[in-house]
């Protein structure tokens, strides 16, 4: 079985400071993990995805994650909060070749001019 | 860049009326997934096909929704007779899913119903 937990489900930075949105997944297979983030009155944007080759996966708008089996956690990182960052972020898994896609709660992105 | 297509985007109707949405899936994605997305229940599964083939329904409300892709460019769900609670926005998304890795969903703008 798969499951993904949002370990926060509002975080709040400052315009220019590091963003960090935390992940746990849980999974039988090899799971492959994705980000997505969905703005107000959009749809769910892929922002970056791990599907078992490099851990360190690198995405668009300068985000990027890491994959830490050992801590079942695919983190969601930003050097520096941009405006246009404000947004809701959602943390994915699904097994290899599974049917299924388990989307985590969400965590919404405030950014503070 | 191929995207996922939904029509329309906002639809606003009264209780009992039917309601149709649509979505054209991406070209040669095997995979389209309808999710329902509320404030209180966040993003909801509500059924999906696999090459046009209804794979799970179980999320659905079976006695006033329906799901269905009569070809590759097409899949509709619809309810009748709405009711209030069916407010939400729907988004359809779609994968090539199954193969070494799954793809990641793409997902439609989605429509906004409102059932008043």
């Amino acid at each position: 079985a798969q499951s993904v937990t949002q370990l926060d489900s509002h975080v709040s930075v400052s315009e220019g400071t590091p963003v960090l949105l935390r992940c746990n997944y849980s999974s039988s297979y090899s799971p492959s993990l994705f980000w997505y983030v969905q703005h107000p009155n959009k749809g769910l944007q892929l922002l970056l995805k791990y599907t078992s080759a490099a851990t360190l996966v690198k995405g668009i708008n300068g985000f990027e994650a890491e994959f830490k089996k050992s801590e079942t956690s695919f983190h969601l990182t930003k050097p520096s909060a941009h405006m246009s960052d404000a947004a809701e972020y959602f943390c994915v898994v699904t097994a290899y070749t599974g049917n299924q896609f388990y989307f985590g709660t969400g965590t919404s992105l405030t950014v503070i001019p | 860049d191929a995207r996922v297509t939904q029509t329309p985007r906002h639809k606003v109707t009264e209780m009992g009326q039917e309601v149709t949405m649509r979505c054209q899936p991406i070209l040669g994605h095997n995979t389209v997934f309808w999710y329902r997305q509320t404030m209180m229940q966040g993003l909801e599964l509500l059924a999906y096909f696999r090459n046009r083939a209804p794979l799970d329904d179980s999320g659905m409300p079976k006695d006033r929704f329906s799901a269905e892709m009569p070809d590759a460019t097409l899949a509709t769900l619809k309810i009748q007779p709405s009711e209030p609670r069916d407010s939400a926005v729907y988004f359809c998304a779609s994968g090539l899913i199954g193969q070494r890795p799954n793809s990641p969903l793409h997902f439609g703008n989605g429509t906004r119903l409102t059932v008043t």
